[in-house]
């Protein structure tokens, strides 16, 4: 398995609190990235870094904010969790575009 | 569409062939891939595709690419009951950086 870890791997929270989930490598991959998957939605993408402090938006980034000051570590912030954030949150990676995608082994997140 | 699209459900026999398609969305596409999600678990690399190909083969595993139509098939041959899973198509677009996903198709396999 590659080495990513997310952490913790299940959380319930009230709603209005923040939240932050984590997700490791011990892979130096260069990309990183956050997805959520909803029953009839797939996996869709919440946010991704192509680097140290560098981050971008995906689909569904509303609501949620994330940081890379280690090329390991990528965190997810809820800053005032919603019930309609309650998923399950996955975590990849990827040496580079185009390369086979790692996946951790998800957060199930409720909020309630 | 904007959407890579997958049919939601597949049922087979064991020891039947599987084929599930999928239709993506960007013709400039260079990979197509098929992930594999098993209960409770992360999503595991199946098998993927280069563009420039029509069809690639490992072992139980057949793709299919038809650039023309943007439509993708994985076909499982010899179904066996650990095969059922949800299973995702995905591309990367050819100005995004990360990998799109369908829906997924939940496999089922009756003995």
């Amino acid at each position: 398995d590659a080495g990513i870890t997310q952490s913790p791997r299940h959380k319930v929270t009230e709603t209005g609190t923040p939240v932050t989930l984590r997700c490791h490598q011990t892979e130096n991959h260069r990309y990183m990235y956050w997805y959520r998957q909803d029953p009839g939605h797939g996996l869709r993408l919440i946010h991704y870094s192509y680097g140290v402090k560098d981050t971008d938006k995906g689909e569904v980034s509303d609501g949620y904010s994330v940081s890379r000051s280690k090329t390991e570590d990528f965190l997810l912030t809820l800053e005032s969790a919603t019930s309609s954030q309650t998923s399950v949150y996955f975590c990849a990676i990827t040496y580079d575009r185009n390369t086979e995608a790692f996946f951790g082994q998800g957060t199930r997140l409720t909020v309630v | 569409g904007e959407d890579v699209e997958q049919s939601l459900f597949l049922s087979v026999r064991e020891g039947d062939s599987s084929v599930i398609n999928c239709t993506y969305t960007d013709s400039s596409s260079t990979y197509l891939y098929w992930y594999k999600q098993e209960p409770g678990a992360g999503l595991q690399l199946l098998t993927y595709i280069f563009s420039n190909m029509d069809m690639k083969q490992d072992q139980r595993l057949t793709v299919l690419l038809n650039k023309k139509d943007k439509h993708l098939s994985l076909r499982i041959a010899d179904t066996q009951t650990g095969d059922s899973a949800i299973y995702f198509c995905a591309e990367i677009k050819q100005a995004g950086t990360a990998l799109i996903f369908g829906k997924g198709t939940t496999l089922s396999v009756s003995s």
